[in-house]
């Protein structure tokens, strides 16, 4: 069962336009939710995370928006560059438990 | 951010031998690391839960005699693959909890066994 759902599995994004990648979950007791980013042959590296008693964190070109009541949270990323091609996954986990990962979305941004 | 080490970043091993991948945290101390296994193009595998001092906790489906987990120091882990065959070759992660809930991620080991 997948605690965490993700999509879309892949992106394509024009240079300078905005990517967004959705996750959701059901598990109301998650209270960390990170975004990694992976790029190929890679270790996943911490991009931005956030706790349900906020609606929105910004870093740099990235945000986070988080829905509480819907159970969903995604991330943005602004004015998406060449560089920022590589795969994203969002996580969550319950204070003192593992981590569940999304299942992953392949991002490209296209010149 | 955290630094987390991860050692060798690339192994070839000879199917029935045993490949140690080591798991350091540079500059915190971590009492719970986690090693998963990636397959291309897939989401992280979680393989076992360990903690400083203790046994690892294995997910299940996943050999506790073939992927031996030991975590002696805060600083770290280590996975060895016993008895490798050509299935067991894959991207191996290890991540480290750092500061509550936070995880930093190693570099990854890609495991060959020819």
């Amino acid at each position: 069962q997948q605690q965490v759902k993700q999509s879309p599995q892949s992106l394509i994004v024009q240079k300078g336009g905005i990517s967004i990648i959705n996750c959701a979950y059901e598990n109301t007791a998650f209270d960390y939710f990170p975004w990694y980013q992976q790029f190929p042959g890679k270790g996943p590296a911490l991009l931005i995370a956030i706790r349900p008693d906020v609606s929105e964190k910004k870093e740099g070109r990235f945000t986070i928006s988080f829905n509480k009541s819907a159970k969903q949270f995604s991330l943005h990323i602004m004015d998406s560059q060449p560089g920022d091609s590589a795969t994203y996954f969002c996580a969550a986990r319950e204070s003192g438990n593992q981590f569940y990962f999304g299942t992953g979305t392949s991002l490209t941004v296209i010149p | 951010g955290a630094v987390v080490s991860q050692h060798p970043s690339r192994v070839i091993c000879k199917s029935g031998t045993s490949v140690k991948i080591e798991c350091r945290s540079l500059d915190f101390q971590a009492t719970t690391m986690f090693w998963y296994r990636q397959f291309p193009k897939q989401s992280l595998m979680l393989m076992a839960t360990s903690n400083e001092g203790s046994k690892a906790t294995y997910e299940q489906g996943v050999e506790k005699d073939k992927f031996l987990i030991n975590h002696a120091s805060l600083t770290l882990s280590t996975l060895t693959v016993t008895s490798a065959h050509p299935e067991d070759s894959s991207f191996y992660i290890c991540s480290a909890q750092h500061a509550g809930n936070t995880i930093y991620f190693g570099e990854g080991s890609w495991l060959t066994v020819v």
